[in-house]
């Protein structure tokens, strides 16, 4: 168990609403990231994060924000959902040259 | 770029069967590889992994090796249980990434008792 949660973990929003989705660990780990799971794609990179204020885009990016004001919490803004935007999104941390995942967050946009 | 391609499913087995699940990779530089299992309702969970050429990753079973000369890391199990029903994910991480890992679509695999 690598002490990482994600909150909500379930979510249904309204097309052109904001969402944030936040990503909590509790082991001091400097890189975190957060992908996206869709049918047929596997997992996708939507954003990381290599320490406090530092991040940089994914191959997903259009559309999301990130932020990380504090070393456990990296949060995941949708500014304006749409109906692409549903999916399992899950948070992962890096140790040493694994990375260990959060439970997911399973969000619909009507 | 980085590129992970592996068997589309989905798998259906029989209880004690020998499972294959094909991956090859793309990738400048040497690359380490992983596989990731996700159980139904569930997040991904390292199964095993390898970091440099001809390695062997195992466990709870599975056993993967890295082949540089034909750039493949196939996960088998001898005979499988139906508590293996699950997606399996192949991942690289290539060199000077900032630790980005690259996956394959999965593949799900089902056994049946």
């Amino acid at each position: 168990d690598a002490g990482i949660t994600q909150s909500p973990r379930h979510k249904v929003t309204e097309t052109g609403t904001p969402v944030t989705l936040r990503c909590h660990q509790t082991e001091n780990h400097r890189y975190m990231y957060w992908y996206r799971q869709d049918p047929g794609h596997g997992l996708r990179l939507i954003h990381y994060s290599y320490g406090v204020k530092d991040t940089d885009k994914g191959e997903v990016s259009d559309g999301y924000s990130v932020s990380r004001s504090k070393t456990e919490d990296f949060l995941l803004t949708l500014e304006s959902a749409t109906s692409s935007q549903t999916s399992v999104y899950f948070c992962a941390i890096r140790e040493e040259y694994e990375q260990y995942f959060g439970p997911g967050t399973r969000l619909t946009v009507t | 770029g980085n590129s992970v391609t592996q068997m589309e499913g989905p798998v259906t087995l029989s209880e004690e069967a020998f499972l294959t699940i094909n991956c090859t990779y793309t990738a400048t530089g040497y690359p380490s590889l992983f596989w990731y299992v996700q159980y139904p309702g569930e997040g991904l969970q390292l199964l095993l992994k390898a970091t440099k050429a001809d390695d062997k990753g195992s466990n709870k079973g599975f056993e993967a090796t890295y082949r540089k000369e034909t750039t493949s890391f196939h996960l088998e199990k001898g005979s499988v249980q139906v508590s293996d029903s699950a997606v399996y994910f192949c991942a690289l991480l290539g060199g000077g990434s900032n630790y980005k890992l690259t996956f394959g679509k999965g593949t799900l695999l089902t056994v049946n008792p």
